[in-house]
């Protein structure tokens, strides 16, 4: 159980333009997910705080304009990177909690060219 | 600085042989969590320690963390090549099973 999974696995995309990344819990409910960032050998950096039904909780010097969280229902948040740059190039993981433990998803790498 | 330290930030090791890695905190820790990660995969959930004293084991790795929840370590019994990967502390600093903040990891070589 507590299985998350990401969509896509990888993406590349030109700059400029948008991409989205689904972030799902296959068998549980989850009011809350989390959205991390991850640099090459770096630890990983929480990005903001998706709750259902109501807006994110974006951490200090994260653009909320930039990276748009939807979390329209308790088994699906979105993340979606806007006007895209190469520096926004990285590996991006979900997580979502069950019962005091957050469960992480395989992570998406983006790629911008 | 970071708020989460591991250290040794890379080890190897031959396989067969113990080893122990730690995770230490400046702040008393609400939770404790040790996930492993494949690099360019995500993370898998090892172990959740809460209490002070606390130890669990699972396998060949044990996880105890101490009487002040400032510092933990995770043990390795006779390590093998598919214990190989980043070892990444996780701790709730502020309850209610909010946001993680996670060290830098480390990274574990089994030599075969």
């Amino acid at each position: 159980g507590a299985v998350v999974s990401q969509h896509p696995s990888r993406v590349i995309c030109k700059s400029g333009t948008s991409v989205k990344i689904e972030c799902r819990s296959l068998d549980f409910q989850a009011t809350t997910m989390f959205w991390y960032r991850q640099f090459p050998k770096q630890s990983l950096m929480l990005m903001a705080t998706s709750n259902e039904g109501s807006k994110a909780t974006y951490e200090q010097g994260v653009e909320k304009d930039k990276f748009l969280i939807n979390h329209a229902s308790l088994t699906l948040s979105t993340l979606t990177v806007t006007s895209a740059h190469p520096e926004d190039s990285s590996f991006y993981i979900c997580s979502a909690g069950v019962e005091w433990t957050q469960y992480f998803g395989p992570g998406t790498r983006l790629l911008v060219l | 600085s970071q708020e989460l330290e591991q250290s040794p930030q890379s080890l190897i090791v031959q396989e067969g042989k113990n080893l122990t890695i730690n995770c230490t905190s400046s702040k008393t820790l609400y939770g404790l969590y040790w996930y492993k990660q494949k690099y360019g995969e995500g993370l898998i959930f090892l172990m959740m320690l809460q209490k002070g004293g606390e130890e669990k084991s699972h396998e060949k790795i044990t996880a105890k963390l101490d009487e002040k929840k400032q510092q933990s370590s995770l043990h390795i019994t006779a390590s093998q090549p598919s214990h190989a990967g980043i070892y990444l502390c996780g701790a709730d600093m502020t309850g209610a099973n909010s946001k993680l903040t996670f060290g830098k990891g480390i990274t574990l070589s089994v030599r075969p």
